[in-house]
């Protein structure tokens, strides 16, 4: 069954903001990891996070790991209208076979 | 650098009709998926092979069969399309066991309707 759930569902936002994205998830990850989706094109990896990693940066996104709360969030810095896209947390665990479960996105827009 | 490349991007089919996703990476991944995407369900893996010569099912599997055909290839069936069957499928492989292997590459994805 899907992992993760992303709150909010959608976000909009204008250029220069900054969008937080939240993850939950259910069971004990060996990682959890943040893809980014255009509209109509496939997913792409942005950053992952370890389990024994509490925070982690690239660029302007900034990723903290909970594993007592089992969450997860997604920070990225002074928007851009090309950050306008689904963003989805996929996890990782020690049964999944290699696997990743993805949760169900968020949609975000930024407006010029 | 093609990455992953899935075939047809677009079909359509009648109910009870069979067809073949294709997908293949050239990357010399040892792990490759099938997903589905369906609006506010996120994606869900179908079917993924961990290494050539085997194949497990995942979350939603029942309507579909798989082929690892080598380590470059795996594809995805339909035996008998079904309406709920009207989804976007991806493919995506990774290199299990490599530093930083954990990453999934996603192919752009296939379109299909079911009538």
């Amino acid at each position: 069954s899907q992992q993760g759930e992303e709150d909010p569902q959608a976000l909009s936002i204008q250029e220069g903001e900054n969008a937080t994205m939240n993850c939950s998830y259910k069971t004990s990850i060996n990682n959890l990891q943040w893809y980014r989706q255009n509209s109509g094109r496939g997913l792409v990896h942005l950053i992952l996070i370890r389990s024994n990693e509490r925070e982690k940066h690239s660029g302007r996104l900034r990723v903290t790991l909970d594993t007592s709360k089992k969450s997860s969030s997604l920070l990225i810095t002074a928007s851009r209208a090309a950050d306008t896209a689904s963003y989805f947390c996929a996890t990782e665990g020690p049964n999944s076979g290699y696997a990743l479960n993805f949760g169900k996105g968020t949609s975000l827009l930024v407006t010029p | 650098n093609a990455g992953v490349t899935q075939t047809p991007k677009f079909q359509v089919l009648k109910t009870g009709q069979s067809m073949t996703l294709q997908c293949a990476q050239d990357m010399n991944h040892n792990s490759m998926y099938w997903y589905r995407q369906d609006p506010g369900m996120g994606l869900r893996l179908i079917y993924y092979s961990a290494s050539e010569g085997t194949t497990d099912k995942g979350e939603v599997p029942n309507g579909y069969n798989v082929s690892r055909l080598n380590k470059r290839e795996f594809s995805l069936r339909l035996e008998s399309a079904a309406p709920s069957q009207t989804s976007v499928y991806f493919c995506a492989s990774r290199d299990r066991g490599a530093p930083g292997a954990n990453v999934l590459t996603f192919g752009a994805g296939s379109r299909l309707t079911v009538l």
